[in-house]
């Protein structure tokens, strides 16, 4: 079974909207990232968050860990149409030789 | 060199036949990834190598699966005797031996079994 779940599985929202999407996993970890996939392409890794983080950001995005609750959120503020993707939350297992999980992500479209 | 090469990019096949992809990871990186994703999921994790060393194998990986990485290089991974379920995006990733966890992906080998 997969570590993380992702949610919502899909949202839409307009241009300049933020989006939010949300993790959960279930087992304790060295990290967690996140992914972009644009439709018939490779991953794009977009930030890494470690266990003893609780916030970081880059540039539009900010991610948010709380181990406590074992979840992740992904913030994109002041969405563009390039953000319409696939995210993707994945983790590092600490009980497995830096074993990476993905999550079965959440779909944006980003309405111009 | 760019990044992840994958050969294949395609490759269309009759149930019953053997396909083998390669992956090319980033000169450097010690560790190799091999994943399987199917339309709206995520990927799947199925091995792992730490250079030439296998190191772990999902329970999805059957006996007609088999991934080798020689010399700690590129990778192979072969599909015998292939089944329509084995349709599939295979994906191939490389990180460096850091701890900085940022996988590399290629742009896959998409599979189609007929």
């Amino acid at each position: 079974s997969q570590q993380g779940e992702e949610d919502p599985q899909a949202l839409s929202i307009q241009e300049g909207e933020n989006a939010t999407m949300n993790c959960s996993y279930k087992t304790s970890i060295n990290n967690l990232q996140w992914y972009r996939q644009n439709s018939g392409r490779g991953l794009v890794h977009l930030i890494l968050i470690r266990s003893n983080e609780r916030e970081k950001h880059s540039g539009r995005l900010r991610v948010t860990l709380d181990t406590s609750k074992k979840s992740s959120s992904l913030l994109i503020t002041a969405s563009r149409a390039a953000d319409t993707a696939s995210y993707f939350c994945a983790t590092d297992l600490k009980t497995s030789y830096d074993k990476v999980i993905f999550g079965p992500g959440t779909s944006l479209s980003v309405i111009p | 060199d760019t990044g992840v090469s994958q050969d294949p990019r395609h490759k269309i096949t009759k149930r019953g036949q053997n396909v083998t992809f390669r992956c090319d990871p980033i000169s450097e990186h010690n560790r190799l990834y091999w994943y399987r994703q199917t339309l709206g999921q995520g990927p799947e994790f199925l091995t792992y190598f730490q250079n030439e060393a296998q190191l772990e194998k999902s329970r999805l990986l059957s006996d007609r699966f088999s991934a080798e990485r020689p010399k700690g290089s590129f990778s192979t991974l072969e599909i015998q005797r292939t089944e329509q379920g084995d349709s599939a995006m295979y994906l191939c990733a490389s990180s460096p031996n850091s701890d900085t966890g940022e996988l590399f992906f290629g742009e896959g080998s998409r599979l189609t079994v007929l």
